[in-house]
């Protein structure tokens, strides 16, 4: 059974609005959420993290809110690019895993010129 | 450094034939992920090595999937015999001990088995 869902495919944005992405987990105990970028014909790569004891973290034009109690994090890329277009993954680290990670499904960001 | 090495970006092969991905991790990380991703699946974790010796394949397939890492800069994942469900775009990653789990990706092989 999944423990980070994504539950949103795709979602498409016009240029220079806000995207937002969300990631929803069922795991209480994950302490750690990490997103990443994927590029077609490339792997994926680290965009932003945040940990549990904190509910925003801010990157230039990226910001990942946890909210704790609701499960829930969410990814605002302001303003949005064109450049940003690619799938999106929220990901948690296994506890006692080592540094196993479990991903979501992905969502597929499109933002139009 | 060049990253996460992946060999070869493309393979197409009929059924029934043996597959050999490969791997150059990032010098000095120690853990090795083998991952697979399709439309059906999103991206999974076949196995993860720690210092060379595989610590979790829960994910593998099944027993014509078989992974090895005879040392810390490189590892394979070889398909044997191959199917066309295996067809997917296979991506190696590794990381560090103290990269707050921070993985690096691999651009992929793209295998096709027809």
């Amino acid at each position: 059974d999944q423990q980070v869902k994504q539950n949103s495919p795709s979602l498409s944005v016009q240029e220079g609005r806000i995207s937002i992405l969300n990631c929803d987990y069922t795991n209480s105990m994950f302490d750690y959420f990490l997103w990443y970028k994927k590029y077609p014909a490339e792997g994926p790569t680290f965009l932003i993290s945040i940990s549990s004891i904190k509910d925003k973290n801010e990157d230039g034009r990226f910001t990942v809110f946890l909210n704790k109690s609701a499960k829930h994090l969410s990814l605002h890329i302001v303003p949005s690019q064109p450049g940003d277009s690619a799938v999106y993954f929220c990901a948690a680290p296994l506890r006692n895993a080592g540094n196993m990670l479990t991903f979501g499904g992905g969502t597929r960001l499109m933002v139009k010129p | 450094d060049a990253g996460v090495i992946q060999s070869p970006r493309h393979e197409v092969t009929e059924m029934g034939q043996e597959v050999t991905l490969r791997c150059k991790p990032i010098s000095g990380h120690d853990y090795l992920f083998w991952y697979r991703q399709t439309m059906m699946r999103g991206l999974e974790l076949l196995i993860y090595f720690n210092n060379n010796v595989p610590i979790d394949d829960s994910g593998m397939p099944e027993d014509r999937f078989s992974a090895k890492m005879p040392n810390a800069s490189f590892s394979t994942l070889k398909i044997q015999p191959s199917e066309p469900r295996d067809s997917a775009v296979y991506f190696c990653a590794s990381s560090s001990q103290g990269s707050s789990y921070e993985q690096y990706f691999g651009p992929g092989t793209r295998l096709t088995v027809t």
